[in-house]
């Protein structure tokens, strides 16, 4: 099956850009997803990008992908405290619907 | 408003004693998921419903069970809790891509299931 790897943590400071990175094993990915969870709630979809574009902007949501290297990264400018969160990367597997996640970055952002 | 609902948001229920959660969409989607989400660990996904076409994952062991009325409703059984199913049940629904490649998941808000 698909592996989708993420690190575990990420800590910066309210105001800085956070940047979370995803490396991907499948070279069949057709879209990549980026989610986010707050403590007891659901996922929410925050971006996805598809397979054939480098980048994405959606304000202050910056997606790259390295397709060569299987790198998804997700850049938030101006991290605020409502940001942290655990962030989840996502690799749908071709036509089947199916989802590989990573097991999350959680990210802490200090005033 | 709310699209994909789950009822209830917090379930206690005793070792053994079957339980079932709902979730309902008002996306008018064909696919709906089920996954099952431990603390600090990846969603893993038990099984979807593309319409009324079941699909189980081979590791969803056979205490889990899914039922799929219409459209709307997807439930998910568990007949016989035990203590490591404590955890939190996440729904999705996508509107299907099969023809076209993959689609968003959306998901609600999950019900936390405490097993005593």
């Amino acid at each position: 099956g698909e592996d989708v790897e993420q690190s575990l943590f990420l800590s910066v400071r309210e105001g800085d850009s956070s940047v979370i990175n995803c490396t991907y094993t499948d070279s069949s990915s057709t879209y990549l997803y980026w989610y986010k969870q707050e403590p007891g709630a659901g996922l929410q979809l925050l971006t996805y990008i598809f397979s054939n574009m480098d980048m994405k902007q959606d304000q202050r949501l910056t997606v790259l992908l390295n397709k060569k290297d299987k790198h998804l990264s997700l850049r938030i400018a101006d991290t605020q405290t409502g940001d942290s969160a655990i962030y989840f990367c996502a690799d749908a597997e071709g036509n089947f619907n199916k989802f590989y996640f990573g097991s999350g970055t959680k990210l802490n952002v200090k005033p | 408003d709310a699209m994909v609902i789950q009822n209830p948001r917090y379930q206690v229920t005793q070792f053994g004693k079957p339980v079932t959660l709902s979730c309902s969409q008002t996306l008018n989607h064909n696919v709906m998921y089920w996954y099952q989400q431990k603390s600090s660990q990846a969603p893993k996904l038990l099984f979807h419903y593309y319409d009324k076409d079941f699909n189980n994952e081979a590791d969803t062991p056979d205490n889990f069970q899914s039922r799929r009325p219409n459209t709307s409703f997807c439930f998910l059984d568990i007949r016989s809790p035990g203590l490591g199913d404590a955890a939190m049940y996440l729904c999705a629904t996508s509107r299907g891509g099969r023809a076209s490649g993959s689609d968003t998941q959306y998901f609600g808000p999950g019900t936390r299931l405490t097993v005593l």
